[in-house]
């Protein structure tokens, strides 16, 4: 079974700039979150996924990062514009239904913020 | 609002030693307790959950973990390490349906 895939695993860009992600979660999980991990620190959640719908982003800062599920599958999470405290790696993480208790995690993507 | 606590930071230990990691969680009502740990350079990866039963759960690679709920905690346990040990590990917790909420995380280096 192929696990959760992430792209790209590395980014750098310079402050103001933006930049995607891209998240394609195990075959048939209906549940998907991205989470963000600074330095130091455990992940955090960024927004959470229910098919094509949005459970949670009470801690998304909306006014710089969006996040789409489209049809239900791959995602995609923007910053824009980036920040330096945006540097972190960006992880995804997916479940078979909301209410599975074993989140498959991506490799994540490193952003470098300079 | 709801907090996972891991105590120590960073643990330095020699093979063959014993190992508790401890985590604390304030969180009301029903919850699910996770070990997570990442290898260096791999994913997350999960060691051993509980979410009902009995309170001690082993997961793989020798690791266990007892629930105590009246101390609101759930150690990390195995009784000799090994090299292959050095990682970092992440306890978590969740109520069905929501996220993980993730403490900070502790650095395991075992020396060989």
């Amino acid at each position: 079974e192929a696990g959760v895939a992430q792209s790209p695993r590395y980014k750098i860009i310079e402050k103001r700039q933006s930049v995607a992600f891209w998240c394609n979660p195990i075959s048939g999980h209906a549940t998907l979150y991205w989470y963000q991990q600074i330095l130091g620190q455990g992940p955090k959640l960024l927004i959470q996924f229910q098919n094509n719908g949005v459970v949670d982003d009470s801690q998304l800062p909306k006014d710089r990062f969006s996040a789409e599920r489209l049809k239900g599958v791959d995602s995609t999470l923007k910053i824009q514009p980036a920040k330096l405290e945006d540097s972190a790696v960006y992880l995804c993480a997916s479940t078979f239904h909301r209410e599975s208790y074993e989140q498959y995690f991506g490799p994540g993507t490193r952003l470098t913020v300079t | 609002a709801q907090s996972v606590s891991q105590h120590n930071h960073h643990v330095i230990l020699s093979e063959a030693a014993s190992l508790e990691l401890g985590c604390n969680y304030s969180y009301g009502g029903t919850v699910n307790l996770f070990w997570y740990v990442q290898y260096p350079g791999q994913h997350l990866q999960l060691l051993l959950k509980y979410f009902s039963g009995d309170p001690l759960v082993k997961g793989i690679k020798g690791f266990e973990a007892e629930f105590i709920k009246s101390k609101f905690s759930f150690n990390l346990r195995k009784p000799s390490v090994q090299w292959s040990d050095t990682a970092e590990y992440f306890c978590a917790v969740n109520q069905a349906g929501t996220a993980l909420i993730f403490g900070k995380g502790t650095t395991l280096s075992v020396s060989s």
